[in-house]
């Protein structure tokens, strides 16, 4: 079954603290995955993708494939990181779906 | 510039009269989907549309339908909504590749009376 797990409902560190929002997931195949961020009163917009290898406002993400995970991690925490974070998958398996992690709150505070 | 549009943003209606929600999109992306998100709850695809392929979520209730005219717009029509239909509804697009990046409308946000 394809499905993606963030253990974690609210997290909340202090400003200038590493923050790490853990994903997992399973998947039969090759996944997709990416990291979506929903700021307050914003749309729901995508923050990185493990293909990308890229680093975003700070923020990095390695896709394990032997731990099947995908946590995104920044090594010092703003306040304005303060966020809604989705984990999310696709792959060919799943046609053009993407599926959602529960999602994990982050709040930086000062 | 907004990519993806969706109208109204917010929609009241009565219990059991249908409502119909719109999205547009200018990225002539050939996928596009409608999410319903609740309080605090991660985004649940309802369907999708692959051109003008329909593809229904198993669980997605008969109450809600789905139109795409072309490929600029999608329309979810709730037949009779129900107390329980109030949520955020979000429409998304994305572009068939290898990555399946999906940019997402400002969503609607439904109340049932």
């Amino acid at each position: 079954a394809q499905r993606v797990t963030q253990p974690e409902k609210l997290l909340s560190v202090f400003k200038g603290a590493p923050v790490e929002l853990k994903c997992n997931y399973s998947y039969s195949g090759s996944p997709e995955l990416f990291w979506y961020v929903q700021y307050s009163r914003q749309r729901l917009q995508l923050l990185l993708r493990h293909i990308s290898r890229e680093s975003i406002k700070g923020f990095t993400a390695d896709l394990n494939k032997g731990e099947t995970s995908f946590h995104l991690k920044k090594p010092f925490a703003q306040e304005e990181d303060s966020a809604m974070y989705y984990c999310a998958l696709s792959g060919r398996t799943g046609g053009f779906k993407t599926i959602f992690g529960a999602g994990t709150r982050l709040f930086v505070k000062a | 510039d907004a990519m993806v549009i969706q109208n109204p943003r917010y929609q009241v209606t009565q219990f059991g009269k249908p409502v119909t929600l719109s999205c547009s999109q200018t990225l002539n992306h050939n996928v596009m989907y409608w999410y319903q998100q609740k309080s605090s709850q991660a985004p649940k695809l309802l369907f999708h549309y692959y051109d003008k392929d329909f593809n229904n979520e198993a669980d997605t209730p008969d109450n809600f339908q789905s139109r795409r005219p072309n490929t600029s717009f999608c329309f979810l029509d709730i037949r009779s909504p129900g107390l329980g239909d109030a949520a955020m509804y979000l429409c998304a697009t994305t572009q068939p590749s290898s990555y399946n990046e999906q940019f997402f409308g400002p969503g609607t946000r439904l109340t049932v009376l």
